[in-house]
């Protein structure tokens, strides 16, 4: 199995909702990471976690909040955005933390309104 | 983390043989090179790696010269379904903390009948 699982695929949410993306794994990986992107620009880090611990936040504004409940799983908790945060957010895995063979998911694409 | 230079389009036909140069004039001895491809609303999809010299597998080639300050991703007989855009990426996947899987602006690969 390499696949990188995220729901939903689509989400229109309010700018006071509170929602939550998901993505999962079983390919024993360790490493877990959240990328956005805009139309037509490359995918944009915004969270690496490493043996479930986060290693990386990307100066990411506190309104997304990750978490990680376990090795396999992946969430990225969202509350009181923007129109600009619309975008595709991909979810992705690696053996480890610095591993560039990564697996992506299909990504869920987010519409604040 | 060395930057990565490519051209933002191609176009190309169905048969033709494509090649996508990637130019990393500051890559690192530890340095490998990854490219990725990545379809409109989906993730980007690992194709091929390598260190030096020339790597192949069912997909791709990869020719990086002696000096590794560029590289080539070559797709044989490209089809219609090669319409994608296509990233080089640049890092030392042994350190673990400090690679951080960014991407740079890709190349955007259109194959016509």
């Amino acid at each position: 199995d390499t696949e990188v699982t995220q729901t939903p695929k689509h989400l229109v949410m309010g700018m006071t909702n509170k929602k939550s993306l998901k993505c999962e794994q079983h390919m024993g990986h360790r490493a877990m990471y959240w990328y956005k992107q805009k139309a037509k620009k490359p995918p944009e880090l915004m969270f690496v976690y490493s043996y479930e611990k986060l290693s990386i936040n990307e100066s990411v504004p506190s309104r997304f909040s990750p978490e990680c409940p376990n090795s396999s799983l992946l969430n990225l908790h969202l509350h009181a955005l923007q129109p600009e945060d619309s975008a595709l957010y991909l979810c992705a895995s690696s053996q480890r933390q610095g591993s560039t063979e990564a697996f992506f998911g299909q990504g869920t694409r987010l519409t604040v309104v | 983390l060395a930057k990565t230079t490519q051209p933002i389009s191609m176009d190309s036909y169905e048969g033709q043989e494509v090649n996508i140069t990637c130019s990393h004039n500051n890559i690192a001895t530890n340095d490998y090179i990854t490219w990725y491809q990545q379809f409109p609303s989906q993730g980007p999809r690992f194709i091929i790696q390598g260190y030096k010299t020339k790597v192949t597998n069912e997909v791709a080639s990869l020719f990086i010269p002696a000096d590794r300050k560029s590289s080539t991703l070559s797709l044989p007989r490209v089809s219609l379904s090669d319409t994608a855009v296509y990233y080089c990426l640049v890092g030392d996947i042994y350190t673990g903390g400090g690679n951080k899987l960014t991407f740079g602006t890709g190349t955007q690969l259109k194959v016509e009948l």
